[in-house]
């Protein structure tokens, strides 16, 4: 089967980092995905890893190390509006994205 | 423009009703997708088309019927459904579908509830 495994919920101040990992079991691997969603709204990108380490991309970097079937989404400079679910999704196949379960950010003043 | 539309935003049905829900995009995107979203849930990947050809069909009932009339249109028709099938239904778009690697922009969703 395929599995990705979050941390179901992470707290944290305006200001701080926080770090969300994601790990995976799938039959075939491209590359994980981080997509973040506002209640009610759509997932959007963040942020993508085909390779081993790291991608920075403004406060946010992405980590993956296929070996250890593990990556990670680094948030910096918290603020109010990165509360938000977070998504890992890896690329599985042809066309198939699987999505981790989803952690739950929040960030408190 | 990375926009995905999808109409409606909010849909309320009967089990004997009929209706479809609709998706649009305008980036040239050849690949597209329709996802069901229950909540605090991840979203699940129900149909993919690929250059309007269903290509991922994930033994979704008969009672979701989706349809690719051209490129930048997909449809999802829907018929005597339950109401575990209330649900957030997404909808996303990529750029040539290969290997699962291509970004997938998102529409906002349709809300649909079956009474």
């Amino acid at each position: 089967g395929q599995s990705l495994e979050q941390p179901s919920e992470v707290t944290a101040v305006e200001g701080a980092i926080v770090q969300i990992n994601c790990t995976y079991q799938t039959s075939g691997f491209y590359g994980l995905s981080w997509y973040q969603q506002h209640d009610g709204g759509a997932p959007t990108f963040l942020s993508y890893n085909a390779l081993d380490g790291l991608e920075e991309t403004g406060r946010f970097s992405s980590f993956l190390s296929r070996s250890d079937s593990y990556g990670y989404l680094l948030l910096q400079e918290l603020q109010m509006k990165d509360s938000a679910s977070y998504f890992c999704a890896a690329g599985t196949g042809f066309q198939k994205l699987v999505f981790g379960t989803g952690t739950r950010l929040l960030v408190s003043p | 423009d990375t926009e995905v539309t999808q109409t409606p935003k909010h849909l309320v049905m009967g089990m004997t009703n009929k209706k479809s829900l609709k998706c649009e995009q305008h980036m040239g995107h050849r690949a597209m997708y329709w996802y069901k979203q229950k909540a605090k849930k991840p979203p699940e990947l129900m149909f993919v088309y690929s250059y309007e050809k269903l290509s991922i069909n994930e033994s979704v009932p008969s009672r979701f019927s989706p349809e690719c009339p051209n490129s930048s249109l997909l449809n999802l028709h829907l018929h005597a459904l339950q109401p575990e099938d209330s649900a957030l239904y997404l909808c996303a778009s990529s750029q040539d579908a290969q290997g699962g690697t291509d970004t997938q922009y998102f529409g906002p969703g349709t809300r649909l509830t079956v009474l």
